[in-house]
């Protein structure tokens, strides 16, 4: 069964330490993703990557940074956590293109808590 | 620059009836696509269908049904004799074909409680 796997479910951090969320899938895709998402605002991008160390902003990428090292592999990176980046974090990935498999896949999530 | 509406925030209802969710986009894309998406409790976003805007044939699967009308920018979703499985958060999403092709943009959300 295909997967993205997001690699803690719940997290807790203190302000201003750096954070980093991992995101892995198995499943060959370009592009991977990553969203927040708030009550009321639904999910938004804050990055995603079409190639390795290819990078670009989404919707709110303000405090956010992300790394692409290896083609399964995606990492958003938090410099300086503040507590309005209390959120839930989904990483997804997908083909390039527009086939018929094409679709994204979505991890389970990461609920992160700044204190 | 895309966006997904969707104006109901919460919808309960008594199992056994029908509900439609609704989803008005806009684009300036000529070519685009729709999907929904469901998020159970759990968390995890579960794919239920993608449509192509060139594609405007209705769906059925099982006792979920698609609306899609170019005419009027929707892409409803229905549930035909709900169950209390079906509670979860849906949301409607468009992909679309020009810059940023592979961003998918989200609406807010249904949130649907189904009631025994």
């Amino acid at each position: 069964d295909v997967k993205v796997t997001q690699s803690s479910r719940y997290l807790v951090k203190r302000t201003g330490e750096k954070v980093f969320l991992e995101c892995v899938q198995d499943m060959d895709h370009e592009n991977m993703f990553w969203y927040r998402q708030d009550p009321g605002l639904g999910l938004r991008l804050i990055y995603f990557s079409y190639d390795v160390k290819m990078k670009e902003k989404g919707d709110i990428p303000e405090g956010y940074s992300v790394s692409r090292e290896k083609k399964e592999r995606f990492s958003l990176i938090l410099e300086s956590a503040s507590t309005n980046q209390t959120s839930m974090y989904l990483c997804a990935s997908s083909l390039l293109g527009t086939g018929v498999n094409y679709g994204y896949t979505f991890g389970s999530g990461t609920r992160l808590t700044v204190v | 620059a895309q966006k997904v509406t969707q104006a109901q925030t919460e919808i309960s209802v008594v199992e056994k009836e029908d509900v439609t969710l609704d989803c008005v986009y806009e684009t300036r894309d000529t070519t685009y696509y729709l999907f929904w998406y469901k998020q159970p409790p759990s968390g995890e976003l579960v794919f239920l269908i993608r449509r192509n805007s060139f594609d405007e044939q209705n769906e059925i699967s099982g006792r979920y049904s698609w609306n899609f009308q170019k005419s009027t920018s929707s892409f409803n979703f229905t549930i035909t004799a709900s169950q209390v499985v079906d509670s979860a958060v849906y949301f409607c999403a468009l992909r679309g074909n020009t810059g940023t092709a592979s961003k998918l943009t989200f609406g807010t959300g249904t949130r649907l409680q189904v009631t025994l």
